[in-house]
Formats: C-alpha cells, sequence, structure tokens
C-alpha cells in the first residue's frame, strides 16, 4: 500500500497557541482527509480535500492539499481543551481503472493541550 | 441517532478460539468496512463490502471472514485467533464509495494471548 508520513508524531501546546502538522506521501493522491480520534472513540472526518493547492477550513481548523498532490498540511488555531486527541491524514489515489477502496492512513499526530 | 455500532467493545481470547465482531449500522448505507488499529500504525483495511451480499478483501484479509447477508449487519469472524491479531478493530460504513465519508464506530479492543 500507499505510505502516509505524518509529522510530528505527538506534540504538547499551549491553549491559544496555534499548531500546524503535516502528512507526505511516497506517491500522488487525488483526495487527502483528515480525521481525529477523540479517546475509546472512532475517527471522526474533519476536513477532505480533493483539489491540488485546494485550502479548506472547518472552524478553527484549516487544511491544505499540497500542490505536488504529495503532502496536506492541517492547522488548528487559538487551540482549546477539546483539540486533545489523535489527528489522521488519510489520502486516496483512484484511477479510472481501478476500484480501488483503499484509504491509506498516516499514523496520526497526538496531541495534548497544556491548560 | 445510533449511528455505527459495535460489539464487543473489549474481549481477550486465547490463542486459538474463535469470535465473531459485531457491527451494525443504521444509516442505509451501502458502503461497509473493518478496520485494524495497531499501536503508532495507520488503520489497514480488512475487508469490505459495497452492499448485501458483496464482500471483497482489503489490505489485510489473512486469518479473518466477513459475510454480510443485509445492508445494516457486517461481522467480522476471527476463525483461530492469534496474538498477531490483538489491535483495535473499527467498522466503518459510507454512503458512497472512497473517498466519501466514512462513519466509524467505537471500536472493538482484542487482546489474543
Amino acid at each position: 500500500g500507499q505510505q502516509l508520513n505524518q509529522s510530528p508524531q505527538s506534540m504538547f501546546i499551549q491553549e491559544g497557541e496555534d499548531v500546524s502538522m503535516n502528512c507526505t506521501s511516497s506517491s500522488i493522491f487525488n483526495t487527502w482527509l483528515w480525521y481525529k480520534q477523540d479517546p475509546g472513540e472512532g475517527p471522526v472526518l474533519l476536513i477532505a480535500l480533493y483539489k491540488a493547492g485546494e485550502l479548506t477550513s472547518n472552524g478553527r481548523l484549516t487544511a491544505q492539499f499540497g500542490i505536488t498532490r504529495k503532502d496536506s498540511f492541517l492547522n488548528i488555531s487559538a487551540s482549546i481543551p477539546s483539540d486533545v486527541g489523535i489527528y489522521f491524514c488519510a489520502g486516496q489515489l483512484q484511477t479510472l481503472i481501478s476500484n480501488d477502496y483503499k484509504l491509506s492512513f498516516g499514523a496520526g499526530t497526538t496531541v495534548t493541550v497544556r491548560a | 441517532n445510533a449511528g455505527v455500532t459495535q460489539t464487543p467493545k473489549f474481549r481477550i481470547l486465547k490463542i486459538g478460539q474463535s469470535m465473531t465482531l459485531q457491527c451494525t449500522q443504521d444509516m442505509n448505507h451501502n458502503y461497509m468496512y473493518w478496520y485494524r488499529q495497531d499501536p503508532g500504525m495507520g488503520l489497514k483495511l480488512i475487508y469490505y463490502s459495497v452492499g448485501a451480499g458483496i464482500t471483497d478483501k482489503g489490505e489485510v484479509p489473512n486469518g479473518y471472514n466477513v459475510s454480510r447477508s443485509t445492508t445494516e449487519d457486517f461481522p467480522l469472524r476471527l476463525e483461530l485467533a492469534a496474538p498477531s491479531q490483538t489491535s483495535v478493530y473499527f467498522c466503518a460504513s459510507s454512503r458512497t464509495k472512497p473517498p466519501g465519508t466514512q462513519y466509524f464506530g467505537p471500536g472493538t479492543r482484542l487482546l489474543v494471548l
């Protein structure tokens, strides 16, 4: 499968700070997705990106689809305690001849907020 | 608004035992998926289904089986549990095929000793 490298692996952030994390791939993707997983829960989709260069926001979250189509970035502005969790990137490459139902997931960035 | 439900939440199995992880969704989604999540790793697709009666292998299907007799249910079967199957298992469903939004259940934590 496609290899996704997500960084950083973990971060401690001060409440109110802006933070960034990124995901890089060895392959070109047509779609980038960002999920958040709260402790003891399943992942929840935060933002979906479908076009190279696309910049999309969801509240205090902003994600970008890299122009090389091999990377994506997620920014959280003005961190609050409920931002704690694990953030996963996922990508999918679709071709006209493929019925690939597989999303490639990164290993996650664990965010802990210091109050 | 139940969404995707999974049972059990936690289970300990002995090597060689069998069990079925249950998954039910009430959103009338055609597409359903089983993933496993290992520590420090991304989710890996085990099996998926595009509708009742239709299933196919994902990235890591060995040691698992699935069935899809109804739209709502997508159970995952482990026939001969092995320590390598210790993991957290997530079921998900979507209205459209990937990259359509997948809704995940809360997970089943399985420990094989």
